[in-house]
């Protein structure tokens, strides 16, 4: 069983509609979870990092970590042509000392949004 | 652009070659992380440096070897290439110390193919 587990898709949306991108995942410890863009043949762009349980918003984009279900969603609002992508979720230890970060990825979700 | 920038775009060589792959962190950036993604493996961590230093190593095979110098760019070293080698390379960059340290900002990559 991988540690982090990412349905592949391919989900396909119409333009204007929430998409809801989800990962699971079995380590209690990581405590950093990240989602990145990738576009075809490109490297993975950044676009949400949260820290341990919550919500987080920016622009059409909300982030929630839920680790009492080890489950982190990726909201999209109002999607566009552009946001088709892959996204990878992306999750980390804590390390309290050291600077050690390595981070372990999902397989990634493959989105088109129709115009 | 995320300002990681990494050499060569595309490298195509033959079974049982050497290349090198070079990677600049953005400026300021002291951790480089270098990363493997295939179609039937995803993306996953091969090491970690953190200002000339080694820090964190994931499932990098012997035949590959990394550095970063004290200008902090990075090279990564594949040896004895094999056709299963074949998949992008990429690099990526994150401050040294704190929260923000968790965020990697990655390269545009490396495809490499092994014929």
């Amino acid at each position: 069983q991988k540690e982090v587990e990412q349905d592949p898709g391919p989900l396909s949306v119409p333009e204007g509609a929430i998409v809801s991108l989800n990962c699971t995942y079995s380590n209690s410890a990581f405590q950093y979870f990240m989602w990145y863009r990738q576009y075809s043949r490109k490297g993975p762009e950044l676009l949400m990092y949260t820290y341990s349980s919550g919500n987080k918003e920016d622009g059409r984009f909300t982030a929630q970590v839920d680790k009492s279900s080890k489950y982190i969603s990726l909201f999209i609002r109002d999607s566009q042509p552009s946001d088709s992508a892959t996204y990878l979720c992306a999750m980390s230890l804590a390390f309290s000392s050291g600077s050690a970060r390595q981070l372990t990825f999902g397989s990634g979700t493959q989105l088109t949004v129709l115009p | 652009d995320s300002g990681v920038t990494q050499t060569p775009k595309h490298l195509i060589t033959a079974t049982g070659q050497r290349v090198t792959l070079r990677c600049s962190p953005r400026s300021g950036d002291l951790s480089v992380y270098w990363y493997q993604q295939s179609l039937d493996q995803g993306l996953q961590f091969l090491i970690q440096y953190y200002n000339g230093e080694e820090r964190a190593k994931g499932n990098i095979l012997e035949r590959f070897s990394a550095q970063q110098f004290p200008d902090l760019h990075s090279e990564l070293n594949l040896s004895s290439l094999e056709l299963g080698d074949s998949a992008l390379y990429f690099c990526a960059s994150s401050v040294g110390w704190g929260d923000r340290s968790y965020e990697q900002y990655f390269g545009p990559g490396t495809r490499l193919t092994v014929t």
